[in-house]
């Protein structure tokens, strides 16, 4: 059974950009959450999705972020007009129920 | 607004010591705690969880011990072995989202 996949794993962007993460959750899993993780410090939940379904968005940027889950392919989470800022790993975790959560290996976001 | 409070921020113990990292929460209706370990570069892999109904959990060389009634749980790592050097986050679920430590960075010297 694969774990989490997260693609790509580095993704450089020039400010303005557009930036795609991409996640395959664990066979059987239907639960997604998304977190951001800044160098030296915690992870900071953004969105909860089960498929086709936003459940919890409260930790994401009113602006430029949006997070799909659709019923068929991976989970996107999509940052338009990319800053400074957003540079940052950005991890993907799934859950066949709500609980566990297996997370994936990031993807690395530098915006130059 | 820092929902789950872990201390301390980094931990030095020899080889063979214990290392003992603690977490203190607010919000009573969180229903699941685990501790996630993170190497550098790698995401967090989950290492051992608790439900509140009870008091302690062991798996391994990881216990945690879960305080209902002060809201507080720790982590404690026997015979700390070198290898055991990583961060440390403790967590706490409610219904919609999991809630993170800050993380302590361990040490485990040989």
């Amino acid at each position: 059974n694969a774990g989490v996949m997260q693609n790509p794993r580095h993704l450089v962007r020039r400010r303005g950009q557009e930036a795609r993460l991409r996640c395959s959750p664990m066979k059987g899993h239907s639960h997604v959450y998304w977190y951001r993780q800044l160098p030296e410090e915690g992870l900071k939940f953004m969105v909860y999705l089960q498929k086709e379904n936003i459940i919890d968005e409260s930790g994401m940027p009113k602006e430029r972020f949006s997070a799909e889950f659709p019923k068929e392919g991976p989970s996107i989470l999509r940052i338009q007009q990319v800053v400074r800022g957003d540079s940052a790993a950005y991890f993907c975790a799934s859950s066949p129920h709500g609980y566990e959560q297996y997370f994936g290996p990031g993807t690395r976001l530098t915006v130059t | 607004q820092q929902q789950v409070k872990q201390s301390p921020q980094s931990l030095i113990v020899q080889k063979g010591g214990i290392s003992i990292i603690n977490c203190a929460y607010e919000n009573t209706a969180f229903d699941y705690f685990p501790w996630y370990q993170q190497f550098p570069g790698k995401g967090p892999a989950l290492l051992i969880a608790i439900r509140p109904d009870v008091s302690e959990k062991k798996e391994g060389r990881f216990t945690i011990s879960f305080n209902k009634s002060a809201k507080q749980f720790s982590l404690h790592i026997m015979d700390s072995q070198p290898g055991d050097s990583a961060t440390y986050f403790c967590a706490a679920r409610t219904d919609n989202d999991m809630r993170f430590g800050a993380g302590t960075r361990l040490t485990v010297k040989p």
